[in-house]
């Protein structure tokens, strides 16, 4: 069965630096999206994305995050200077279409900002 | 606003004991209701959705839109249900609103 992977599954960075978190959602899925979760608390959404379109973000994901999709096959959350704040574990989720309601989900990647 | 309640954040029971975990939500239109699981060390995955009524690992959710309710049941708990629950909505755009979870461990 295809899965949504993820990629590193851990990250360690500086506050300030620059990360890049990477995703392969599903060969066919055309929606793809970004929680987080911070330790202890409830998963939240972050962004979704659509035809190379961010379609909603939520108020966490402020002018820091970007998304991308540079090819056919992986997706992108990059953290421009990250904070103390942003550690989390970070989940990519993809959906083949609106009306198949099944989000998958990738493993999640720990970022830990020191 | 849309919510997700879980009031428990720890259910325990003995294997074989009926399980039922809470989840009530809040949403002004018409939300799909799930209940995704957590085993341990693995990733998030779908247990079951409200709209396709079906029951998996003989689990089942009723939802009463009266209530706002999504409880999530099981009969008899096996030790092999330990696992991190959460329920969530969609509306608009499939976004995800998660409740805050609940871990249901299972005593032999």
């Amino acid at each position: 069965e295809p899965e949504v992977t993820q990629t590193p599954s851990h990250q360690v960075t500086q506050m300030g630096q620059e990360v890049i978190l990477r995703c392969v959602p599903i060969s066919n899925h055309l929606y793809f999206y970004w929680y987080r979760q911070i330790l202890g608390q409830k998963v939240e959404f972050l962004v979704s994305f659509y035809n190379n379109e961010i379609s909603e973000k939520s108020e966490i994901f402020d002018d820091q995050f970007s998304v991308e999709r540079p090819d056919g096959s992986n997706f992108t959350l990059k953290i421009r200077s990250t904070k103390l704040e942003d550690s989390a574990m970070y989940f990519c989720a993809s959906i083949w279409g609106l009306d198949q309601d099944t989000q998958y989900f990738g493993p999640g990647t720990r970022l830990t900002v020191l | 606003a849309q919510r997700v309640t879980q009031p428990e954040k720890l259910l325990s029971v003995f294997k074989g004991a009926p399980v039922e975990l809470k989840c009530n939500y809040s949403y002004s239109g018409s939300p799909e209701l799930f209940w995704y699981v957590q085993y341990s060390r693995q990733r998030l995955q779908l247990l079951l959705r409200h709209i396709s009524r079906e029951s998996i690992k003989g689990f089942t959710a009723d939802l009463n839109k009266g209530e706002t309710s999504f409880h999530l049941k099981k009969p008899f708990a096996q030790e092999e249900d330990s696992a991190m629950y959460y329920c969530a909505l969609t509306g608009y755009g499939n976004k995800l609103v998660f409740g805050a979870g609940t871990i249901l461990r299972v005593k032999s």
